[in-house]
């Protein structure tokens, strides 16, 4: 069975940063893609962008892009996010998703399974 | 980007009774090469994170009760909740994954009548 296992709550600061992790437990991890998705209160999912461990290979959402960076670890099966200059408009719970394809793309990936969440409040 | 439309946002139906949302994209899903669309469905409960409930448009994920089902090609698709059970009350969100940046729908809130 595959797990996400996402770091805790944060809260930081306007003009702070703030970065989030996903360890991920069984299964393979080096070439299988892992996803970002954020979720603002009471409001939609929101891809931010993903990594292919293996590679370092990252694909972001164009709103994301430069202000927000994607890495991994393959010694500890580990794929982080960062976001820089937080504003409030970034309160929100990040989630981690892995790619349905057991190879080294980000896309055409469907998500499974979800990490449990990250909120992260920006005040 | 291909943009993801869904409707309506929110309905209400009676226990046992069918529910259907419907799903649009800006741009055709389906890939010719392989005859599939590229089209998920995820329910997502209060306080939870998604779940996958269906692939390729209409591949019921394992587990998923088949009272769910999907349907569809090309840019027009819908989810159907065949016999609504309470435990069925939750946001459900299409996306596309046929490229990046993978898109969502903005949501359909279920809930009983």
């Amino acid at each position: 069975q595959v797990l996400l296992v996402q770091s805790g709550a944060e809260v930081r600061k306007p003009g702070s940063s703030v970065k989030v992790s996903c360890r991920v437990s069984g299964g393979p991890f080096s070439n299988i893609a892992i996803n970002w998705v954020r979720q603002a209160p009471g409001q939609g999912l929101e891809w931010m962008g993903g990594i292919i461990p293996m590679t370092g290979t990252t694909s972001y959402g164009q709103r994301f892009q430069g202000r927000v960076t994607i890495i991994a670890d393959e010694s500890t099966r580990t794929a982080y996010v960062e976001v820089n200059s937080l504003t409030s408009e970034d309160t929100a719970v990040y989630y981690c998703a892995r790619g349905s394809r057991e190879e080294p793309r980000i896309s055409q990936n469907w998500f499974d399974p979800w990490g449990l969440g990250t909120l992260v409040t920006v005040s | 980007d291909i943009v993801m439309t869904q409707s309506p946002d929110s309905l209400a139906v009676s226990l046992g009774e069918r529910a259907t949302i419907n799903c649009r994209s800006s741009q055709s899903v389906f890939f010719s090469s392989n005859n599939k669309d590229y089209l998920a469905w995820y329910q997502q409960k209060p306080g939870q994170a998604p779940k996958l409930l269906i692939y390729w448009a209409s591949t019921r994920e394992s587990g998923v009760p088949d009272r769910f089902s999907g349907s569809g090609s090309g840019t027009d698709f819908a989810l159907t909740i065949s016999s609504l059970q309470a435990e069925d009350v939750a946001v459900y969100y299409c996306q596309q994954y046929y490229n990046v940046p993978v898109t969502f729908g903005g949501g359909t809130k279920v809930a009983i009548k």
